[in-house]
């Protein structure tokens, strides 16, 4: 069975700070998604992750994949408020009759002005 | 876009009694889910669908039932609600493999 293990749980960070966010997951995968979730809203997809040394970036936001570790980071450059959130890594595990997605417990960032 | 809605934002309902939460896609997509989502937990996935009445138990299915009788909806069923599934719940639906989530339902038993 496939376990991912998200790190920290909770994020309180400055204006203008960088800081990573990690995901590590127990399994070979095909592939790894992060997904950003509001207070009180659903879970938005913002990067899917599709082999080794992968990398996406959008706006301060930069991930990667390194299938190798079975890690995936997001990076977080200069946050501003706009990013506070809670962030999930969720990855494909090829298990049964159809594709299953298992998350991480999700990190609660909290940006700070 | 992908649409998923979900029929309730906010309900409350007593122990014992028997709670339907309605999830609908307007993407014709094959495959849908619910996932309970708790504090610390993460998301955690309760049944899935594959097809039109096809189910499959996801990690925590107890407790729980499902209904696929058309592919747009996804029903989730609490034959008895008790107080430990207070939680949000949250349906999403995909085609390949990427899920496109509903607003979600928080749902209190008291």
């Amino acid at each position: 069975e496939l376990k991912v293990e998200q790190n920290p749980l909770f994020l309180s960070m400055q204006e203008g700070k960088n800081y990573t966010i990690y995901c590590n997951y127990s399994t070979t995968s095909d592939r790894l998604y992060w997904y950003r979730q509001d207070p009180g809203k659903s879970l938005e997809s913002l990067f899917v992750l599709l082999s080794n040394g992968a990398v996406k970036q959008e706006g301060r936001l930069m991930a990667s994949l390194d299938t190798k570790a079975r890690l995936s980071t997001l990076h977080i450059t200069a946050a501003v408020h706009d990013l506070s959130a809670t962030y999930f890594c969720a990855v494909v595990w090829n298990g049964g009759a159809t594709n299953k997605l298992i998350f991480g417990t999700g990190t609660l960032l909290a940006v700070q002005p | 876009d992908v649409k998923v809605t979900q029929s309730s934002r906010y309900l409350v309902k007593r122990t014992g009694e028997k709670v339907f939460l309605e999830c609908v896609q307007d993407m014709d997509h094959e495959n849908m889910f619910w996932y309970r989502q708790d504090p610390g937990l993460g998301l955690r996935l309760i049944y899935f669908s594959y097809d039109v009445k096809m189910k499959e138990k996801g990690d925590i299915p107890e407790g729980y039932s499902v209904s696929r009788e058309k592919k747009e909806r996804f029903s989730l069923i609490l034959e008895s609600a008790s107080t430990n599934q207070t939680s949000m719940y949250l349906c999403a639906s995909s085609y390949g493999y990427e899920q496109y989530f509903g607003p979600g339902t928080r749902l209190t038993v008291t």
